[in-house]
Order: C-alpha cells, then structure tokens, then sequence
C-alpha cells in the first residue's frame, strides 16, 4: 500500500482529456515537498515527465501539465494520443520516512 | 549527455549474492545523489534508497533497511545495489536514477534497468 495514492487505471478516447490524480498527507505532498511525475512506456525505464509539480523537462509535449493543492496533486493529459497509453508514477518526499515515495502508479488505457 | 548505465540481466540461486552496478557520464557523479527503485513483476516502483557519491552519505527506505546495501566508488563513477543473501522475492527490475539536486528532488535520469531473477 503505497503513501501516495493514485487510481489504478483511467482512460480516454483520442483527443480527449484525462486527468490522475495524487493524493498524499501532510508528512508529504501537504507539509509542501514537491510532486512529480513520470511515464513508464511498456517495458522502458520511467522518464521524468513533469518535476516540481508544473514544470516540463525540455522535449516533454505541452499537452502534459501538472498542479498541486493542500494534500494532492494531478496529472493532466490534453489531446490524448495512442502514444500516451502507458503507466503514469507520482513521486515526493516523506518527512516520516526522511525519503522519497512513489504512488502505486495508474494505466492510462486510450480507447 | 547524461548516461546511467546498468549492469546486465542476473540468474541467482536463493542464498546466493549479487552485487549490481549502475555507471554513470556526462556529469559531475560526486555531486548528484544517486538512487535505486525497485519494481516487482507487474507491479509499481519502490525507493529503495539513495547515495550522495562525494561523501558516501547513504538512506535507505525502511522497507529495505538492512535487506541491501548501497554503495559508490567515485573513481569509475559507479554506484552499487548489493545482497548479501537473495531470497525469490528479490526477484524485480532494479534501476537506478540520478536525483536532481536535494534529496526532496525528482530522478531526472534513469538507467535501462537490471533484470534480477533468483529461482532455486
């Protein structure tokens, strides 16, 4: 059971927008640690896909953005395309633990 | 360009020992920290730990804790994810991932993952 908690799986038709979201306490995403996401493709190593709650690492698509509020956070994917069919991780910081900490991850299914 | 570059797929015995490497270019290793995630068969990624290469200063998930240990040697640029004794549910993709900036920081880079499958 991970400290993060985010839905097992969402989905959309192409074109559409999908949201994920990440839910924490307040020894993490709400004690202010920032949040950030990853995509892992099909059997690929996780890439970094937003960092520090809305920021883009250079090359990520605009149509991928991420926000934060109080003990939660979301992923937004606008325009869904075939190619974003994959697993979506968030990660921040614990207090408790004095580490980092992953959400159970969600299967983001395009239709 | 930044690289992580992992050892290869490992076929271990329960008891056995295994020690992992995860090789990184094309940046300052000592000063970037250094972590593993493990990921089990089907499932999600766990922090396991990190290493911060300049001073060895080294955290481990309680989860993991006494279950491996985590090492650098700053002069090839290598970190390490060892066992001392493997168990089957040891049996997961490990990779490493560098962390950008502060231990609070996200994993900017990744390596290609190591396959490790500990079956009697």
């Amino acid at each position: 059971q991970s400290v993060l908690t985010q839905p097992p799986s969402v989905s959309g038709a192409p074109g559409q927008r999908v949201t994920i979201s990440c839910t924490g306490s307040s020894s993490n995403i709400g004690a202010g640690y920032d949040v950030h996401w990853y995509q892992q493709l099909p059997g690929t190593a996780p890439k970094l896909l937003i960092y520090d709650n809305n920021n883009r690492p250079s090359g990520v698509p605009d149509r991928f953005s991420g926000s934060k509020s109080g003990t939660s956070a979301s992923l937004a994917i606008t325009g869904l395309q075939a190619e974003d069919e994959a697993d979506y991780y968030c990660q921040s910081f614990d207090s408790s633990l004095s580490g980092s900490i992953f959400g159970g991850g969600t299967k983001l299914t395009v239709l | 360009e930044v690289q992580l570059v992992q050892s290869g797929t490992e076929v271990k015995k329960p008891g056995e020992s295994l020690k992992i490497s995860c090789k990184s270019s094309g940046y300052s290793f000592t000063y970037y920290w250094i972590g593993w995630v493990r990921q089990m068969p089907g499932k999600g990624l766990e922090w396991m730990g990190i290493i911060y290469p300049s001073d060895s200063d080294t955290r481990y998930s309680p989860s993991f804790q006494g279950q491996v240990t985590i090492s650098a040697d700053k002069s090839i640029s290598t970190a390490y994810l060892q066992w001392s004794s493997l168990k089957a549910s040891d049996t997961a993709m490990y990779y490493c991932a560098r962390q950008r900036g502060s231990r609070t920081a996200n994993f900017d880079y990744w390596g290609q993952g190591a396959l490790v499958t500990v079956s009697s």
